[in-house]
């Protein structure tokens, strides 16, 4: 069965750092596009950043140059380093297979940026 | 960035009668290759995101045949045929065809 389980969310201050990861069974991560999306409470849904197969990696333009998105091929985990928080990253986070058809996703990861 | 538009921002329901939700995109949506990405997404209350439709009008394995999608463009529908209690929650619409990905705002359906 294809499954995604973020881990790593939680109460950050801003400025501060946290690492999201993302583990996969059922697939390969590194054979995949992996894409993070995230929804801030009671908000839709946006799509934060990807990772091709190739290794190219791509960002929405709110996280640019404070985010970076990776992947552990032997360990099968998507990652995403998130430096420089602000309270407007204050979200789920998801990880999905996939970029433009983004199936399935995980079950999310709450991230609080306050002090 | 290509704005997606729902419409409406909220659908109530009875059960067993029929819902349309409309989306609009601020370009056209056929791609190079000659696809159209559009997709449509489910979120049921407290779960994460799960893709019902892709590419207008293929149904995801498992998604029941009452939901259909369709349009070409800039203009598309999802269509329930006889809404059930299991199908209140939050729908988008999503276009892959343009650099970022973007998202509708959401249209949430529920029962009159």
């Amino acid at each position: 069965e294809v499954q995604l389980v973020e881990s790593g969310g939680g109460l950050v201050q801003p400025g501060g750092s946290l690492r999201l990861s993302c583990a996969a069974s059922g697939f390969t991560v590194s054979s995949n596009y992996m894409s993070w999306v995230r929804q801030a409470p009671g908000k839709g849904l946006e799509w934060v950043s990807v990772i091709y197969s190739g290794g190219s990696t791509y960002y929405a333009d709110s996280v640019k140059g404070r985010f970076t998105i990776s992947r552990h091929n032997s360990k099968n985990t998507l990652y995403l380093q998130m430096n420089s928080l602000r309270a407007e990253d204050t979200a789920v986070y998801y990880c999905a297979r996939g970029h433009w058809d983004l199936q399935p996703w995980g079950q999310g990861t709450l991230v609080t940026v306050s002090s | 960035d290509v704005v997606m538009t729902q419409s409406p921002l909220s659908l109530p329901v009875t059960l067993g009668q029929p819902a349309s939700i409309s989306c609009r995109s601020s370009q056209s949506l056929v791609y190079s290759d000659g696809n159209t990405y559009l997709n449509w997404f489910q979120q049921r209350p407290g779960q994460s995101p799960r893709r019902l439709i892709y590419k207008v009008s293929n149904r995801d394995s498992g998604v029941p045949d009452r939901f259909s999608g369709s349009g070409s463009g800039t203009d598309f529908t999802l269509k329930i045929s006889r809404v059930e209690a299991e199908d209140v929650g939050v729908y988008y619409c999503m276009q892959g065809t343009h650099w970022p990905i973007t998202f509708g705002q959401g249209t949430r359906l529920e029962i009159k």
